[in-house]
């Protein structure tokens, strides 16, 4: 089981809002930064999102915030190429280790 | 631009040793943490270790500890990730990835990673 918690699919039509939640503790996401990594069709990930800041060449429909230990993405004006698995992390003081959601399967309709 | 390049799929036999690599380019190797993170078939993502290349300070994750071997080679900017005997339940994609560093301190996340190597590892 994973330390974060994260919905297993989301789905969302093409130009819609959706928002993907990772719930975690005050071990993890309570005191540190999180970010969200993309995967798609099993490539290799790629940071979409990381202390609520967009890294180079992400488009800006991409957002993220964090309240207390919960941590969420929202992606405004879906578009198809969204369609991944999407993975949040952060680390964990009480593992002394990395860790990560179990994922969510985006799926653009 | 930085990038971290893998070597390529392996295949091996239970019982066998092997090492595979993340070569960086493209920033100061010595001073930005690279973690290996593994990938089971049909699976998320497992945080397994880190090194610090430029103390070879490691760290490793609860379920691999004593299981593999991280290490770096700051002459030609490398890190590796090895086994001195691989079982079936190893076969997975492994990734490397950096993890961020602004100019004053290190964040718990990583922004750049490797393309992925692919280990199969059947009789």
């Amino acid at each position: 089981q994973s330390a974060l918690t994260q919905e297993a699919s989301v789905s969302g039509t093409v130009g819609q809002k959706v928002t993907l939640s990772c719930i975690g503790n005050n071990n993890n996401i309570g005191n540190y930064a999180v970010a969200w990594y993309q995967q798609i069709s099993h490539g290799a990930p790629k940071t979409v999102m990381f202390r609520n800041s967009l890294p180079s060449g992400i488009p800006d429909r991409f957002s993220g915030s964090k309240s207390g230990t919960t941590a969420s993405l929202t992606i405004s004006g879906l578009q198809p190429e969204d369609e991944a698995d999407y993975y949040c992390s952060t680390y964990d003081y009480s593992l002394s280790a990395w860790v990560f959601g179990g994922g969510t399967k985006l799926t653009v309709l | 631009e930085v990038q971290l390049v893998q070597s390529g799929a392996e295949v091996k036999k239970p019982g066998e040793s092997l090492r595979i690599s993340c070569k960086a380019s493209g920033y100061n190797f010595i001073t930005y943490w690279i973690a290996w993170v593994r990938q089971m078939p049909g699976k998320g993502l497992e945080w397994m270790g880190i090194v610090y290349p430029g103390e070879s300070d490691t760290a490793y994750g609860p379920s691999f500890q004593g299981q593999v071997t991280i290490s770096a080679d700051k002459s030609i900017s490398t890190a590796y990730l090895q086994w001195s005997s691989l079982k079936a339940s190893d076969t997975a994609m492994y990734y490397c990835a950096r993890r961020y560093c602004s100019t004053t301190s290190c964040a718990e996340v990583f922004d750049y990673w490797g393309q992925g190597t692919l280990v199969t590892v059947s009789s």
